[in-house]
């Protein structure tokens, strides 16, 4: 049971267009979520998380936007640049569990010139 | 910076073969953790461990075992390698805590190919 969905294995967007990544989850007791990228064979690096008693966070180009009542994360960069072509997972966690992670399957985001 | 050192990148194992991938953080961090990617399943969690021998298993610890001797070496162990485990293992790690220091920082990742 995938209880982090990212349905769009890939998207290509233009320089300078903003990129928007999607993620929905399942489990109600998700109350803190992030998202990662990650090059090939590199591993994943932290980019912006977001805690469930926010709706939005901000960090430069990247914004996350949480949405509870419909179970639903995304991830906005703007304006998109080629170096951000890369793989993007959402994950979640439940406070209180270590630290675990649950991991979507990852967004393949290419920026064309 | 935090920094997850992983120790192999790149290994060819036979099947049948014991395969030890070790992991060492700098960070004093209290957990520590296993996850394989493959591509379209994400990453998923073997096994993690929040403190000196302790030891919990993730959602696919079959096939696999973990020792937490040091708090900052993590190894990941294959008993019997086989090809289904031919994939990237990535390590991380993390400190003991909630909300935001729950982020958990990834070494660069070990390709394994079992031949």
């Amino acid at each position: 049971d995938q209880q982090v969905k990212q349905n769009s294995p890939s998207l290509s967007v233009q320089e300078g267009r903003i990129s928007i990544l999607n993620c929905d989850y399942t489990n109600s007791m998700f109350d803190y979520f992030l998202w990662y990228k990650k090059y090939p064979a590199e591993g994943p690096t932290f980019l912006i998380s977001i805690s469930s008693i926010k709706d939005k966070n901000e960090d430069g180009r990247f914004t996350v936007f949480l949405n509870k009542s419909a179970k639903h994360l995304s991830l906005h960069i703007v304006p998109s640049q080629p170096g951000d072509s890369a793989v993007y997972f959402c994950a979640a966690s439940v406070t209180g569990t270590a630290s675990k992670l649950t991991f979507g399957t990852g967004t393949r985001l290419q920026v064309t010139l | 910076d935090v920094k997850v050192t992983q120790s192999s990148r790149y290994l060819v194992k036979r099947t049948g073969e014991k395969v030890f991938l070790e992991c060492v953080q700098d960070m004093d961090h209290e957990n520590m953790f296993w996850y394989r990617q493959d591509p379209g399943l994400g990453l998923r969690l073997i096994y993690f461990s929040y403190d000196v021998k302790m030891k919990e298993k993730g959602d696919i610890p079959e096939g696999y075992s973990v020792s937490r001797e040091k708090k900052e070496r993590f190894s990941l162990i294959l008993e019997s390698a086989s090809t289904n485990q031919t994939s990237m293992y990535l390590c991380a790690s993390s400190l003991l805590g909630t909300g935001e220091e729950n982020t958990i920082y990834f070494g660069e990742g070990s390709w394994l190919t079992v031949v």
